[in-house]
């Protein structure tokens, strides 16, 4: 079946740049997502991008789209400490249902 | 944010008894959603509502129910909760036509000892 993967923990100094990686496997994929998830909260959506897309840029946030490779991938410029959490990828084949990767747990480091 | 509410927001319960969460939403959206959120697991769906009284099962369905009688709300019973359910349940609404996105309610902490 379809599945998302992404490496689990991510640790990087304040001020600096943090890419954040996921690979899908659904070529039929549609849409793909952003969450963030804080300790203790339910989840944020933070940006998404259409399949037909190369890349979205919105502020400090990059989504870069590899449809070939299937990788999809997350920058958060000038990083901050407010940016720790939990951050999830999801794809859509164009319908109401997700596929959810694992998280990756972003650590800033002071 | 989503307008969205979960109750309870913790829960402690024994093996064997039943237990309904309710999700409830003032945005008058078509969708609603039941995930479960386990450690390397990430996000898996149990059930989901397309309408009202319209519901379908996720990929963990097994031991739970659901029901939608009205648009704003979304119940999820265990009929006899195992310890296997223990986990932090999430609620989600949507309504995009355009790009499916969902939004997400705070949580509920479920234990079952």
């Amino acid at each position: 079946g379809e599945d998302v993967e992404q490496s689990l923990f991510l640790s990087v100094r304040e001020g600096d740049s943090s890419v954040i990686n996921c690979t899908y496997t659904d070529s039929s994929s549609t849409y793909l997502y952003w969450y963030k998830q804080e300790p203790g909260a339910g989840l944020q959506l933070l940006t998404y991008i259409f399949s037909n897309m190369d890349m979205k840029q919105d502020q400090r946030l990059t989504v870069l789209l590899n449809k070939k490779d299937k990788h999809l991938s997350l920058r958060i410029a000038d990083t901050q400490t407010g940016d720790s959490a939990i951050y999830f990828c999801a794809e859509s084949s164009g319908t109401y249902k997700y596929i959810f990767g694992t998280g990756t747990r972003l650590k800033v480091l002071a | 944010d989503a307008g969205i509410t979960q109750s309870p927001r913790h829960k402690v319960t024994e093996t064997g008894t039943p237990v309904t969460l309710r999700c409830h939403q003032t945005e008058n959206h078509r969708y609603m959603y039941w995930y479960r959120q386990d450690p390397g697991h990430g996000l898996r769906l149990i059930h989901y509502s397309y309408g009202v009284k319209d519901t379908d099962k996720g990929e963990v369905s097994d031991g739970y129910s659901v029901s939608r009688s009205k648009t704003e709300d979304f119940l999820l019973t265990l009929e006899s909760a195992t310890s296997s359910q223990t986990s932090v349940y999430f609620c989600a609404i949507s309504d995009s036509a355009i790009s499916y996105e969902q939004y997400f309610g705070p949580g509920t902490r479920l234990t079952v000892t």
